[in-house]
């Protein structure tokens, strides 16, 4: 399965943006970014996904880097619920693939 | 739409002893049925999938076992708990393989 690269941990102000890196730098051309984030004791959510276009929804944005090497997820104004740890993950979602979920980054928001 | 449960939330089990965790979906039929576990602090590993009744991929060697005898129920299982068994079982459920996945509560069990 192609890996990504995420920062261990990040934090942030109430109310301001959140920009979440991930690299994936042997992305292949089928390879979807998908993100998903898990609040404490929860399982994991759906937050987005794309394959070479921004996306946007009512969670996030996605921004993906022209050579799909890297992504970066946008949360627009963070508040104290976006406090958990965020997964960036590559699929090829032609091939019924697994998720392989990493360990993440670690997101505390700061009020 | 559609809804996905496990139970029980919380278990304490002694080492040796049988496991069985349950999960159903509602509001779909034929789902994927995904089982997960996520020891503390560390991230998520796929340990079952069944794509219909009946049918279980393994992905990891394991002391676990899956079964799926209904179109929506999972169930995870063991003869005899070891202390590694411990950790954050998730059930998740997706349309088609190649769909976003959708995770249940979780179970959180303890092997003392």
């Amino acid at each position: 399965d192609a890996k990504t690269t995420q920062p261990n941990s990040m934090e942030s102000n109430e109310e301001e943006p959140v920009h979440l890196p991930c690299n994936h730098s042997t992305i292949s051309g089928t390879d979807y970014i998908h993100w998903y984030r898990q609040l404490p004791s929860q399982g994991p959510e759906y937050v987005i996904h794309g394959l070479t276009s921004n996306v946007n929804n009512r969670m996030a944005s996605l921004a993906i880097a022209e050579d799909r090497k890297s992504s970066t997820l946008i949360l627009h104004r963070a508040t104290l619920r976006d406090a958990a740890v965020y997964y960036c993950i590559l699929r090829d979602d032609n091939y019924g693939q697994n998720f392989v979920f990493g360990p993440g980054t670690r997101l505390s928001v700061l009020p | 739409s559609q809804t996905i449960h496990q139970w029980p939330a919380t278990l304490v089990q002694p080492v040796g002893s049988p496991l069985s965790l349950e999960c159903t979906v509602e509001g779909t039929s034929n789902p994927n049925l995904y089982w997960y576990r996520q020891a503390a602090g560390r991230g998520l590993q796929l340990l079952f999938y069944s794509v219909g009744i009946g049918q279980i991929s393994s992905e990891v060697p394991q002391n676990l076992s899956a079964s799926r005898p209904q179109d929506r129920q999972f169930i995870l299982s063991s003869k005899k708990l070891l202390l590694s068994d411990s950790g954050f079982y998730l059930c998740a459920w997706s349309s088609d393989r190649d769909d976003e996945q959708y995770f249940g509560p979780g179970t959180r069990l303890t092997v003392t």
